[in-house]
């Protein structure tokens, strides 16, 4: 089964600290995609990435860096965690044409800053 | 123009009932309609997808309906059952470029 993975399900880190989230495809997909999702809000795109050592800005990329070495590794950067990041952080990817067959989601790194 | 307005918020439906969720965009070069649906806990997954060249697509009892002058697009859900008891975001892209995401509608199936 082709999956998304994300590294952890949950984590609470303090103000300040450096954090770092993972993701892991195994479909061999070029594209890949950080989300935040908040309620009311919907899913809003922070970066994303169409091949390795590439990177775009999405909607909301202040306070986040990207890293992608590996095809099949993309992390987020929190360089100096605020409270105002803690939220539900979803990556996901997709094949070179995009959209149209369709984003497969992680479960999610649900992240909480104090 | 890049939008893609999304209501309702939330949506209570007794189980047996039919669902309806809409979908507003401006931008005409949108291409390609997709619903996904989230459980707690999991990342939304493809539900269902329609392009503007058909009306309506049915998927068992999911379907999309599509009306191009209007720019309007919706997820009915005939026969509605707790298990379809999620949040679901409609999107839309132009081909080959990014998705642009509703902001997601909370569904209750009340047995």
């Amino acid at each position: 089964d082709v999956k998304v993975t994300q590294s952890s399900r949950y984590l609470v880190k303090r103000t300040g600290e450096k954090v770092f989230l993972e993701c892991v495809q195994d479909m061999d997909h070029e594209n890949m995609f950080w989300y935040r999702q908040d309620p009311g809000l919907g899913l809003r795109l922070i970066y994303f990435s169409y091949d390795v050592k590439m990177k775009e800005k999405g909607d909301i990329p202040e306070g986040y860096s990207v890293s992608r070495e590996k095809k099949e590794r993309f992390s987020l950067i929190l360089e100096s965690a605020s409270t105002n990041q803690t939220s539900m952080y979803l990556c996901a990817s997709t094949l070179p044409t995009g959209a149209n067959y369709g984003y497969t989601f992680g479960s999610g790194t649900r992240l909480t800053v104090v | 123009q890049q939008q893609v307005k999304q209501s309702p918020q939330s949506l209570i439906v007794q189980k047996g009932g039919i669902s309806i969720i809409n979908c507003a965009y401006e931008n005409t070069a949108f291409d390609y309609f997709p619903w996904y649906q989230q459980f707690p806990g999991k990342g939304p997954a493809l539900l269902i997808a329609i392009r503007p060249d058909v009306s309506e697509k049915k998927e068992g009892r999911f379907t999309i309906s599509f009306n191009k002058s209007a720019k309007q697009f919706s997820l009915h859900i005939m026969d509605s059952q707790p298990g379809d008891s999620a949040t679901y975001f409609c999107a839309a892209s132009i081909i080959d470029y990014q998705l642009i995401w509703g902001a997601g509608t909370k569904l209750i199936i009340k047995p």
